[in-house]
């Protein structure tokens, strides 16, 4: 168990829909990232708050967002969803910007 | 930018056989590099790290040693068990968050 919890588990919803998935980083760790894993991409890297702010943007699409909260928890919004958009959708954190980081179990995200 | 490049598999083993699975990257100023393993079903867990050049990190019998002067971190594992099986993934850490190459698929058959 890395600490690092994430909800819910599993998603399944239509397309055009918008979804939110939570993520609580371990006590102590400051910075939350956000990663996609589908089969054709591999890992991708969306998007790293650190300490409530924006640090880092990867391959996230302008239908999604992020934000992390004064108790330090993030939410990615994913909206107008595609079928394309069906993966795996990690957390991640850190205690500092740039330290290893654990991830949490994932949600999976599915779009019909 | 930053980017890791690891071998492709899948990687088929008999059991008590000997790993390695090659990983080479490109980054700039001094990173960190990292493996981490994927069981089925399961994120990703920290195996091993390095932070330095010649730094050997090892875990459960895994070790890879940071060598510049190649830019690799090959991951290596002296005798394979069934339980080993699952994605490995290498990973660069740089001037920008944690770059992951695309994960080699390990298979120990018994």
């Amino acid at each position: 168990d890395s600490g690092v919890t994430q909800t819910p588990k599993h998603l399944i919803t239509a397309t055009g829909q918008r979804v939110t998935l939570r993520c609580s980083p371990r006590s102590g760790d400051l910075s939350v990232y956000w990663y996609q894993q589908s089969l054709d991409q591999g890992l991708q890297f969306l998007i790293q708050y650190y300490n409530g702010e924006e640090r880092a943007k990867g391959n996230i699409l302008e239908r999604f967002s992020a934000q992390q909260f004064p108790d330090l928890h993030s939410e990615l919004n994913l909206s107008s969803l595609e079928l394309g958009d069906s993966a795996l959708y990690f957390c991640a954190s850190s205690r500092g910007d740039g330290t290893e980081q654990y991830f949490g179990p994932g949600t999976r995200l599915t779009v019909t | 930018g930053d980017s890791v490049t690891q071998m492709e598999g899948p990687v088929t083993l008999s059991e008590e056989a000997f790993l390695t699975i090659n990983c080479t990257y490109t980054a700039t100023g001094y990173p960190s590099l990292f493996w981490y393993v994927q069981y089925p079903g399961e994120g990703l867990q920290l195996l091993l790290k390095a932070t330095k050049a010649d730094d050997k990190g090892s875990n459960k019998g895994f070790e890879a040693t940071y060598r510049k002067e190649t830019t690799s971190f090959h991951l290596e594992k002296g005798s394979v068990q069934v339980s080993d099986s699952a994605v490995y993934f290498c990973a660069v850490s740089g001037n920008t968050p944690l770059v992951f190459g695309k994960g080699t698929r390990l298979s120990v058959i018994a």
